[in-house]
């Protein structure tokens, strides 16, 4: 079955500090990844994603995330967290089941909290 | 990137009542959006995918008679909640995605609609 992992209901972390978003997944076939933001009562905001090409993919607001085949993760990262970045993260893998490609699984979110 | 809005932002609707959100891909063309909703503090819920010129497909569980979806044109899908009740009430978000080049399978998110049924 098609899954995403977010094994981290919350994660605190101080500003400044680097920061760490875990995901996981499991798909049959090559992954599409993404990662979303989403701030109280918003939307969500497309970070970045990986589909193919290096590993590590730079996205917006100076987050990366690494994707690792042999572990099937695709934890996102930031060298130096914000408050501002305090929000609702959710990772996400594209349906390879479905013949449309815009359906996505989601995760079940991670709040990260940046103390000040 | 590519702007999906969604209008309106907030609404209020007595129960019993139906309450239209449309969502619109403002600078580019999807064939497919998608619907979904999300409780408080989860995630998001697929409802169903909405498909220009054709009927929606509904995920399973989803009553298409209850939330009605049309893709009328290629920007445009609206979702009509009929019949509203309180248990209705939450947020709605839809997605589309760019077909236009250089957009990489990006699934792009409307900024939500919050549905309160009274």
């Amino acid at each position: 079955a098609q899954s995403v992992a977010q094994p981290e209901d919350q994660v605190n972390v101080a500003e400044g500090n680097p920061l760490t978003v875990k995901c996981t997944y499991s798909v049959s076939g090559n992954p599409y990844l993404f990662w979303y933001v989403q701030y109280p009562n918003r939307g969500l905001q497309f970070l970045l994603k990986y589909i193919t090409g290096d590993n590590l993919v730079k996205g917006s607001y100076g987050f990366e995330a690494e994707f690792n085949k042999s572990q099937t993760s695709f934890h996102l990262k930031k060298p130096s967290a914000l408050v501002s970045d305090s929000a609702l993260y959710f990772c996400a893998v594209r349906d390879m089941r479905s013949s449309n490609t815009g359906k996505l699984i989601f995760g079940q979110g991670t709040t990260l909290q940046v103390k000040p | 990137g590519a702007v999906v809005s969604q209008h309106p932002s907030r609404v209020i609707c007595k129960s019993g009542t139906s309450v239209k959100i449309e969502c619109r891909s403002l600078d580019f063309q999807a064939t497919t959006m998608f619907w979904y909703r999300q409780f408080p503090k989860q995630s998001l819920m697929l409802m169903a995918t909405s498909n220009e010129g054709s009927k929606a497909t509904y995920e399973q569980g989803v009553e298409k008679d209850k939330f009605l979806i049309n893709h009328a044109s290629l920007t445009l899908s609206t979702l009509t909640v009929t019949s509203a009740h309180p248990e209705d009430s939450s947020f709605y978000i839809c997605s589309a995605r760019s077909s236009r080049q250089g957009s990489g399978n990006t699934i792009y998110f409307g900024e939500g609609s919050w549905l309160t049924v009274v």
